[in-house]
């Protein structure tokens, strides 16, 4: 298995508060990605890492920010939880951004907001 | 933008049967890669199989098959003789590097019922 560790593993925080979801990987990647999981809606991007310091945004990017410091954390925070972001979360790696270079998945995060 | 659409929301088969899951894709990209994922209840998402929009030919990997339609932006995956470890929600999914943003582009699944 790839060495990708997601926490927390679960969470539930009241709505208005900061959340941080953290994406620590061993594997020396690249490409860091993180991705939410809802029902009738399979998984979409919310942002991407292709370097350290380096982001940009995916699909569904409103209502997060990212950070990337070292290689092998990315960090995910709703500066403001809201019931919409309740969620389960998976990061991901890729060795490189070619199209053909397979992701690794993390063990995803389930986030309630209440 | 490129979307996936997975058409059936529930597939049920008889163990050892064979069952096939239907995806479409839309895109305007002439090189891409294709992907199914597998997510048991664990939620680990695994790589089941992958095709490269140039190769031809179906990619196979032992019980696992796709059917790779270019022109009519088909891609199915055919599970023969099907295990109870089969259960599982499976995601096709998209990606290309032509530009804009990169990551995968995922259908909203198909959940994959064995009956024994």
């Amino acid at each position: 298995d790839a060495g990708i560790t997601q926490s927390p593993r679960h969470k539930v925080t009241e709505t208005g508060t900061p959340v941080t979801l953290r994406c620590h990987q061993t594997e020396n990647h690249r490409y860091m990605y993180w991705y939410r999981q809802d029902p009738g809606h399979g998984l979409r991007l919310i942002h991407y890492s292709y370097g350290v310091k380096d982001t940009d945004k995916g699909e569904v990017s409103d209502g997060y920010s990212v950070s990337r410091s070292k290689t092998e954390d990315f960090l995910l925070t709703l500066e403001s939880a809201t019931s919409s972001q309740t969620s389960v979360y998976f990061c991901a790696i890729s060795k490189t951004g070619s199209m053909n270079t397979e992701a690794f998945f993390g063990q995803g995060t389930r986030l309630t907001v209440v | 933008a490129q979307t996936v659409t997975q058409s059936q929301p529930e597939m049920s088969v008889q163990e050892a049967e064979t069952v096939t899951l239907s995806c479409t894709y839309d895109t305007s990209e002439s090189d891409y890669y294709l992907f199914w994922y597998k997510q048991p209840p664990s939620r680990q998402m695994i790589l089941v199989i992958r095709q490269e929009a140039y190769k031809q030919q179906n990619a196979t990997e032992n019980r696992f098959s796709v059917n790779f339609q270019k022109a009519a932006k088909s891609f199915s995956l055919k599970i023969s003789d099907s295990q109870l470890g089969d259960a599982a929600m499976y995601f096709c999914a998209y990606r290309t590097t032509g530009g804009g943003a990169d990551g995968l582009t995922f259908g909203k699944g198909t959940h994959l019922i064995i009956q024994p």
